[in-house]
């Protein structure tokens, strides 16, 4: 059972044009979400995240939605730059009683910014 | 700050051999931890919470006895994937939970795993 899901495994984009990385989950009583980048053979690096009080949290040239009710999140990079290319996964965590802290991941989106 | 370490980066190891993985903070003390692992072109997969002090909380389907782990310090804790079978080579990640926000988590590089 995938709990948080990344329909698009990849994204293709010109350099100084909009990213929009999508993450949509099923457990209602996720609340809190984040978005990590992730190079092959290394671990991940946190980039931004939200709380479900909020829909929206911006840093930088991230940006990342929340809309509760469809249960779907986004991540915009404005400008893409080519160092955005990576794999971006989302993770949820919440509702797991004594546990909140556990992340679930989803599958991943490879994104290649073209120069 | 918020820098997780791990040691070895990689290691090979022959089957039947027992195999110890290290995940430091090093800026940071790290009342919890977190174990994953990641297969090929796949999600990284929680394998446990590891709180010092106290006994590794395992997901399930994670054999306990096959994946111990030991959070002796706020700083340190390990993953020994003990009796290694080829089927355990895969990419072991560990992360700690960030100090101001802790339902962050930062993540160390990994450990590459190849079992032969």
């Amino acid at each position: 059972d995938q709990q948080v899901k990344q329909n698009s495994p990849s994204l293709s984009v010109q350099e100084g044009r909009i990213s929009i990385l999508n993450c949509d989950y099923t457990n209602s009583m996720f609340d809190y979400f984040l978005w990590y980048k992730k190079y092959p053979a290394e671990g991940p690096t946190f980039l931004i995240s939200i709380s479900s009080i909020k829909d929206k949290n911006e840093d930088g040239r991230f940006t990342v939605f929340l809309n509760k009710s469809a249960k779907h999140l986004s991540l915009h990079i404005v400008p893409s730059q080519p160092g955005d290319s990576a794999v971006y996964f989302c993770a949820a965590s919440g509702g797991y009683g004594g546990a909140t802290n556990k992340l679930i991941f989803g599958t991943g989106t490879l994104l290649a910014v073209q120069p | 700050g918020a820098v997780v370490s791990q040691h070895p980066s990689w290691v090979i190891c022959k089957s039947g051999t027992s195999v110890k993985i290290e995940c430091r903070s090093l800026d940071f003390q790290a009342t919890t931890m977190f174990w994953y692992r990641q297969f090929p072109k796949q999600s990284l997969m929680l394998m446990a919470t590891s709180n010092e002090g106290s006994k590794a909380t395992y997901e399930q389907g994670v054999e306990k006895d096959k994946f111990l782990i030991n959070h002796a310090s706020l700083t340190l804790s390990t993953l020994t994937v003990t009796s290694a079978h080829p089927e355990d080579s895969s990419f072991y990640i560990c992360s700690a939970e960030g100090t101001s926000n802790v339902r962050e988590q930062y993540f160390g590089p990994g450990t590459r795993l190849t079992v032969t």
